[in-house]
Parts: structure tokens; C-alpha cells; sequence
């Protein structure tokens, strides 16, 4: 069965950084998109970032471009994201998720998110 | 951005009961609009995308319907597991914008 599991979260101190992990098994890593995404507590969910399937392309939002960087290891099926110059606005529960990757999607990216992991809590905060 | 606005914010309603809750968005998504459905202190899980298909084991009692600017999520008879949190998301225009929420509680 498809599964993602998170790691790499904790209290980080504001302007510090920290490296979130997911990894990924029961499929095809190397076949799918996948993504981040956030939610604060108690909030609703914020799209972070996205990585193609080879790892050749990526996007993110603009709360977290230049700060953020998403990559993959598909040799390793794992997803990374690393968090620079964190802020307090940060602290979310970070879930990965598989885009569905439907064939007649545009480069196999849908943003159709059909599997998530449980999340890995950041909490930034002094 | 395109900006998706869930009403109602909240709903209460009895098991068998059925809803309907809506999603407008800010411009046209033409299709590209997905449900989700959170339990508390768990992910996200996907029930319907591109506005009205069924995803792989989400009991039929869940539809879709819309397009444009406007779309439905209705649950056709509540039962005691459909309690949880509904959120709307475009995937048709950067950044891919979710819903506020809608939360669906026992009556």
C-alpha cells in the first residue's frame, strides 16, 4: 500500500534552519510528482511546494520561495524540504503528498494530491 | 492568486442527513477543482477531483458538480464517519489555492 511518512520536524529558533524528510514506499516513487504542504494550528491547508517526477522542475510559494528548497533522492524514494531563515508565521504541521500524476496531466503534474503522510510538526520559536 | 471561499464555514446536521457544501472561486477554474476530506489529528484524503470524479474507494454517497466559478461537494445520507473538515482546492492556476474549510459537526 501506498505510504508516505514524514520526518525531521521539531523547535527551531527563529532565522534558523532544519530539514524535513518523506519517505516513500508501495509505489513508484520515481513515476510521481509530489508535494509539500502546510497547515498552522488550528488553520487550514497551505500548498508549499512541488517537484517534478525526475526532479528536473520545481515551484513553490511565494510565503517561502527563497527560503525553502524542495528536492528529491529517487534512488533513496524520499522527499526532502530545507527551511532557511525561519519564521514564526513557519510553524505548521508540514505534510508530503503524491500527485496523482495522471497521463493527460501537463508533464505528469496534476496537483491532484491522492496520498498524504501523517505530517512532522515545526514549531519555530525563541 | 485565485481565492476559493467555502460556505458554509460550519454545518451541523443528523446521521442521514444529506448536505451540500459550496466552493466559489475568484476566476474561472474551468474543471480543475478537488475535495478533500480531515478527521481531526489526520492528513488530508482525497474524495472527488476534476469537479466530479469519484476517487478509488470513496463511497458513492459523495458527489461533485460544478465548473467555471462554482462548485458542490454533497454528502447524499451523513453517516457517523463523515464528520470531519471539507476543504475545496484549484489545481488549475499557480499557486494551487485551498479553501478555507468547512466543518461538518453532529447535529
Amino acid at each position: 500500500q501506498v505510504q508516505l511518512v514524514e520526518s525531521g520536524g521539531g523547535v527551531v529558533q527563529p532565522g534558523r534552519s532544519l530539514r524535513l524528510s518523506c519517505e516513500a514506499s508501495g509505489f513508484t516513487f520515481s513515476s510521481h510528482a509530489v508535494h509539500w504542504v502546510r497547515q498552522a494550528p488550528g488553520k487550514g491547508l497551505e500548498w508549499v511546494a512541488v517537484i517534478w517526477s525526475d526532479g528536473t522542475s520545481e515551484y513553490s510559494a511565494d510565503s517561502v520561495k527563497g527560503r525553502f528548497t524542495i528536492s528529491r533522492d529517487n534512488s533513496k524514494n524520499t522527499l526532502y524540504l530545507d527551511m532557511n531563515s525561519l519564521k514564526a508565521e513557519d510553524t505548521a504541521l508540514y505534510f508530503c503528498a503524491r500527485d496523482s500524476s495522471l497521463e493527460m496531466c501537463p508533464e505528469g503534474v496534476c496537483y491532484i494530491l491522492d496520498y498524504w503522510g501523517q505530517g512532522t510538526l515545526v514549531a519555530v520559536s525563541s | 492568486d485565485i481565492q476559493l471561499t467555502q460556505s458554509p464555514s460550519s454545518l451541523s446536521a443528523s446521521v442521514g442527513d444529506g448536505v451540500t457544501i459550496t466552493c466559489r472561486a475568484s476566476q474561472s477554474v474551468r474543471t480543475y477543482l478537488n475535495w478533500y476530506q480531515q478527521k481531526p489529528g489526520k492528513a488530508p484524503k482525497l474524495l472527488i477531483y476534476e469537479a466530479s470524479s469519484l476517487q478509488s474507494g470513496v463511497p458513492s454517497r459523495f458527489t461533485g458538480s460544478g465548473s467555471g466559478t462554482d462548485f458542490t461537494l454533497s454528502i447524499s445520507s451523513l453517516q457517523p464517519e463523515d464528520f470531519a473538515t471539507y476543504y475545496c482546492q484549484q489545481s488549475y492556476g499557480a499557486p494551487r489555492t485551498f479553501g478555507q474549510g468547512t466543518k461538518v459537526e453532529i447535529k
